[in-house]
């Protein structure tokens, strides 16, 4: 089975903060992806990776940025968190195209 | 950009009933998968499909890659309290590149004891 994780289930934070998600996927695959999830616009990317220390912007990278420096751990960092940014985030990991989620980060910025 | 248009977006229906759900796009996909999403967790993928016509079927969940290559069809028979919650359609996004997918917006579904 295909395991993600994901660093904290809920986050409360200020704004201002750097804020750092970490994910970890233990089958190998080659890509990864960041996303946020907010009621009534679906499932939006912000970032994915498609190899260590590669990194490509997604729909919506402003104000976040990644890092991949091993194959198996793929981090979300908000630079400056704002409360906009209070989203769920998910991450995900795939091989083809089959894509496999963590739980998910429920991110609240105040 | 592709866009992939599911309904109905919500659903409310009795314990024990089928449900049928849907999923287009004005582009030919070679790839479609169903996802559920329960509340507060991650998706889950449900479900995939790789060949126009290819039915499959997952316990009482029943999943078809529409002949036109532009829908897909998700049927879940005699519905169960732990059905609850969002199905995604999903398909790979060539414009902006292999191995990304566009998702569709969600049917929600709730069920009445």
């Amino acid at each position: 089975d295909v395991k993600v994780t994901q660093s904290s289930r809920y986050l409360v934070k200020r704004t201002g903060e750097k804020v750092f998600l970490e994910c970890v996927q233990d089958m190998d695959h080659e890509n990864m992806f960041w996303y946020r999830q907010d009621p009534g616009l679906g499932l939006r990317l912000i970032y994915f990776s498609y190899d260590v220390k590669m990194k490509e912007k997604g729909d919506i990278p402003e104000g976040y940025s990644v890092s991949r420096e091993k194959k198996e751990r793929f981090s979300l960092i908000l630079e400056s968190a704002s409360t906009n940014q209070t989203s769920m985030y998910l991450c995900a990991s795939s091989y083809y195209y089959e894509q496999y989620f963590g739980p998910g980060t429920r991110l609240t910025v105040t | 950009g592709q866009q992939l248009n599911q309904s109905p977006q919500s659903m409310f229906i009795q314990e024990g009933e089928d449900v049928s759900m849907n999923c287009t796009s004005s582009s030919i996909f070679n790839t479609w998968l169903w996802y559920k999403q329960d509340p507060g967790e991650g998706p889950v993928l449900l479900i995939a499909l790789y060949k126009a016509g290819e039915l499959t079927s997952n316990g009482r969940l029943t999943a078809q890659f529409g002949i036109t290559r532009k829908d897909s069809f998700l049927n879940i028979s005699a519905s169960i309290p732990s059905d609850v919650g969002i199905y995604f359609c999903a398909g790979p996004s060539f414009i902006q590149g292999a191995q990304k997918l566009v998702f569709g917006q969600g049917t929600r579904l709730t069920i009445n004891p």
